[in-house]
C-alpha cells in the first residue's frame, strides 16, 4: 500500500460547524503532514508531526487542531472557521527520520468550502 | 525576494515538442531538489528527487541541478495530453529537515 487516503474528499461547513479532517497512511512513515493549498497557489506548510509528536506548527490560528492518535492516522479538527479558510487541504507522509529528502507522498486532499 | 522562484506561466506546446521547466533559489543550504505533478483537484504526485548537481533520467523525464547557478530544471521528452498539469518544484535543506520549500507552480497545457 502506497497511498495516503484523506477523507472526506469534499466538505461544506457553516462557520460555527465543527469537523474533522482524517488522513490514513500505511507505509510506516512516521512523519506526516497538513498542508493547506489555495488554487493557483503552493501548499503551505500547517503542521508536522513526527513520531506521533508534534513537532512543527507553522503558526496555525488555533480553529485548526491537529492529532495524531497513532503511526497510521492524523486528523485535523475544524471548528469556527472563516470563509478564507476553505481551500484544499493536503495531508502528506514521509519514511521515518529521513524527512524530506526523498519527497513526500501526498493524499489527493479534501476541499473544504466555508459558508 | 522568495526563496524558490518558479515561473507560473502557463506554458502551451503540441504533443511531441520537449517541455522545459526550471525554478532558481537563493538559498544555498538547500541539498535535495524534487519536482512534483498536480492535476486538477489532486495531490502533488513525486515525479523526481535529486540531491546533487547534474542529471537524472526516468523514462521521459529528466532533471538537472545546478548548484553553483542555483538553477534546477525538468525536462519532459514527447509530450503527451495526459502530461497537461501543474509542475511544482520543491527543496529542502537537509535530510532531517521536514519543511519543504515550493515554487510557485508552473502550468503546462499539451495539445494535441
Amino acid at each position: 500500500d502506497t497511498e495516503v487516503t484523506q477523507t472526506p474528499k469534499h466538505l461544506v461547513m457553516g462557520m460555527t460547524n465543527k469537523k474533522s479532517l482524517k488522513c490514513e497512511q500505511h507505509m510506516g512513515h512516521r512523519a506526516m503532514y497538513w498542508y493547506k493549498q489555495k488554487a493557483k497557489k503552493p501548499p503551505e506548510l500547517m503542521f508536522v508531526y513526527s513520531y506521533e509528536k508534534l513537532s512543527i506548527n507553522e503558526s496555525v490560528p488555533s480553529r485548526f487542531s491537529p492529532e495524531c492518535p497513532n503511526s497510521s492516522l492524523l486528523n485535523l479538527h475544524l471548528h469556527a472557521l472563516q470563509p478564507e479558510d476553505s481551500a484544499l487541504y493536503l495531508c502528506a507522509s514521509s519514511p521515518p527520520g529521513q524527512g524530506t529528502p526523498y519527497g513526500y507522498t501526498f493524499g489527493s486532499g479534501t476541499r473544504l468550502t466555508v459558508v | 525576494q522568495k526563496e524558490v522562484e518558479q515561473d507560473p506561466g502557463p506554458l502551451s506546446v503540441p504533443e511531441g515538442a520537449i517541455v522545459s521547466l526550471n525554478c532558481t533559489y537563493s538559498n544555498s543550504a538547500f541539498q535535495y531538489f524534487m519536482w512534483y505533478r498536480q492535476y486538477s483537484r489532486k495531490g502533488p504526485e513525486l515525479l523526481m528527487y535529486t540531491y546533487s548537481s547534474g542529471n537524472k533520467e526516468d523514462g521521459r523525464f529528466t532533471a538537472q541541478v545546478d548548484k553553483s547557478s542555483k538553477y534546477i530544471s525538468l525536462f519532459i521528452r514527447d509530450s503527451q495530453p495526459s502530461d497537461s498539469a501543474t509542475y511544482l518544484c520543491a527543496m529542502s535543506r537537509r535530510g532531517n529537515d521536514y519543511k519543504l520549500s515550493f515554487g510557485a507552480g508552473t502550468t503546462v497545457t499539451v495539445r494535441a
